[in-house]
C-alpha cells in the first residue's frame, strides 16, 4: 500500500534560518502530494498541495516540487518565522481512486527560536 | 463559515469502559472521515463516510469500533470496550464529494478529541 517517509524531528531554527523537511513516498498509482501543517491546540490544515509530476505547490513562503523521478515532495521555505513552529505532516492520495484517502508521514516537530 | 466541530476535546477512561466521540462536518460536506493519531505517528483513516453510507473501514477494529452516520451529518464513533493502546487523538474530517476520479477536495480537519485510557 501507499506510504509517507518523512524526516525524523525535532528541527530547532533561528528565525531567518532555512528549512528543509524532507519527504518521501512509496504509491502503488500516481498520487496526489500534500503538506499538512498543525499548530499548537489547533486541527490539521492543508499546507500546500501539488497534483503531477514537476508541479509546484507553495503557500505562506512555503514551497515543495513533485518529483517524480526520486518520489520525493520536500518542503521548504526560505527564511522561517517563530509563528512557523508547528507539526508539520506530508500526505499522499491515490488520485485514481475515489475515496479520496490520506496517507500520513509521522509528522516534524519544528521549533523557531526567535 | 464554521469548521468542522468535535466533542469532548479530552477523554479520561479507564480500559474496557466505553467512550464515544462525537463530530459535526462543516455544513454541505457529504464526505466525513476519522483518524486516529497516535502520540509520534500520523493520522491513519479508521472510517470514511460518504452521506450516512461507509465507504471504506477496511482499518477499523471491529470488534470493539463502530461508527454511524445517521441522516448524513453527524457521527458518532465509538469504543466500546477500550484498550490501552486506543491512547492517542481521533480526528474528524470533511470534504465534499469527489466528483472526478483525478479531482481532489480539500479535507477541513476539526481539532480531535484527546483520549487517554488508564
Amino acid at each position: 500500500g501507499d506510504s509517507v517517509t518523512q524526516m525524523e524531528g525535532p528541527v530547532t531554527l533561528s528565525e531567518e534560518a532555512f528549512l528543509t523537511i524532507n519527504c518521501t513516498y512509496t504509491a502503488t498509482g500516481y498520487p496526489s502530494l500534500f503538506w499538512y501543517v498543525q499548530y499548537p491546540g489547533e486541527g490539521l490544515q492543508l499546507l500546500l498541495k501539488a497534483t503531477k509530476a514537476d508541479d509546484k505547490g507553495s503557500n505562506k513562503g512555503f514551497e515543495a516540487t513533485y518529483r517524480k523521478e526520486t518520489t520525493s515532495f520536500h518542503l521548504e521555505k526560505g527564511s522561517v518565522q517563530v509563528s512557523d513552529s508547528a507539526v508539520y505532516f506530508c500526505a499522499t492520495a491515490d488520485r485514481g481512486s475515489t475515496l479520496g484517502r490520506l496517507y500520513f508521514g509521522r509528522g516534524t516537530q519544528l521549533t523557531v527560536w526567535p | 463559515e464554521a469548521g468542522v466541530a468535535q466533542s469532548p476535546r479530552y477523554k479520561i477512561i479507564e480500559k474496557r469502559q466505553s467512550v464515544a466521540f462525537w463530530c459535526n462536518p462543516i455544513s454541505g460536506h457529504a464526505t466525513l472521515y476519522w483518524y486516529q493519531q497516535i502520540l509520534g505517528q500520523g493520522p491513519k483513516l479508521l472510517i470514511q463516510f460518504q452521506n450516512n453510507g461507509v465507504v471504506d473501514d477496511s482499518q477499523l477494529p471491529k470488534d470493539r469500533f463502530s461508527a454511524e452516520r445517521l441522516k448524513g451529518v453527524d457521527s458518532t464513533l465509538k469504543i466500546q470496550p477500550a484498550k490501552l493502546e486506543d491512547s492517542a487523538v481521533y480526528l474528524c474530517a470533511s470534504s465534499l464529494v469527489r466528483l472526478e476520479v483525478y479531482s481532489y477536495n480539500e479535507q477541513f480537519f476539526g481539532p480531535g478529541t484527546r483520549l487517554t485510557v488508564l
